[in-house]
């Protein structure tokens, strides 16, 4: 397809498991992002990726999050001995770079995680 | 600190009026962008409207309009003849510089459209 897109669309696992999210952002698009998004919350900024380097991890909330992004394409967000706090929708978006800065983000439909 | 505040945690307007959103950002960089987007009960984020702070007019599309005053650091959003179909939460953004292609977002604003 032409948008972000993001898997699973849904995942509920059990406290303690590590969980893997995968974002395949739109074809080109050199910038890539995570957020996590808190029921009824705003967008908390995560992580962003400018090609496979990421200039900016201060998002990421503790050491068990980790992310990569490899062939300026399809980025993974890893979860280590998930908690409850956890549980959130995890969006992904892409945009097509530094010298496209009036370019907005598109988002993918996120990944809804549930943590037992 | 905050780098973008939307001070409206909920708005209730009656259909057909005009509808004011408001958001103020904090920034030294002289280049910067402010987005807007919407974000339905399905949960999609669909961007409106953009303002590059270099540009000379409010930004406009459709329905929308961007009222950006730079002195005042604020860039609020405004939806005429509101729909039903608006009520949704609306999220303030801003890119800062060139080069950092960083984006941050406000808490956002829950819009209910009364019929």
């Amino acid at each position: 397809g032409a948008g972000v897109s993001q898997s699973p669309s849904n995942k509920v696992t059990e406290k303690g498991k590590d969980v893997e999210l995968r974002c395949d952002p739109i074809s080109g698009h050199t910038a890539l992002y995570w957020y996590r998004q808190r029921l009824g919350q705003g967008l908390e900024f995560l992580i962003y990726f400018q090609g496979n380097s990421a200039p900016d991890k201060s998002g990421l909330p503790s050491d068990r999050f980790s992310a990569e992004r490899t062939g300026e394409s399809v980025s993974t967000l890893t979860i280590q001995r998930t908690q409850q706090e956890d549980s959130a929708v995890y969006l992904c978006a892409s945009s097509p770079g530094p010298r496209s800065s009036n370019q907005p983000q598109h988002f993918g439909d996120g990944t809804r995680l549930s943590i037992l | 600190a905050q780098k973008i505040t939307q001070t409206q945690p909920g708005m209730f307007v009656q259909e057909k009026e005009a509808v004011t959103l408001d958001c103020t950002y904090d920034t030294s960089d002289p280049s910067y962008g402010l987005f807007w987007y919407k974000q339905p009960s399905s949960g999609e984020m669909i961007f409106l409207i953009y303002q590059g702070s270099y540009d000379q007019q409010n930004a406009t599309e459709g329905r929308y309009s961007l009222n950006f005053q730079k002195a005042r650091k604020s860039a609020n959003l405004v939806i005429s003849a509101s729909q039903l179909g608006d009520s949704a939460m609306y999220f303030c953004a801003m890119r800062e510089g060139n080069r950092d292609d960083k984006i941050i977002f406000g808490k956002g604003t829950r819009l209910h459209i009364l019929p």
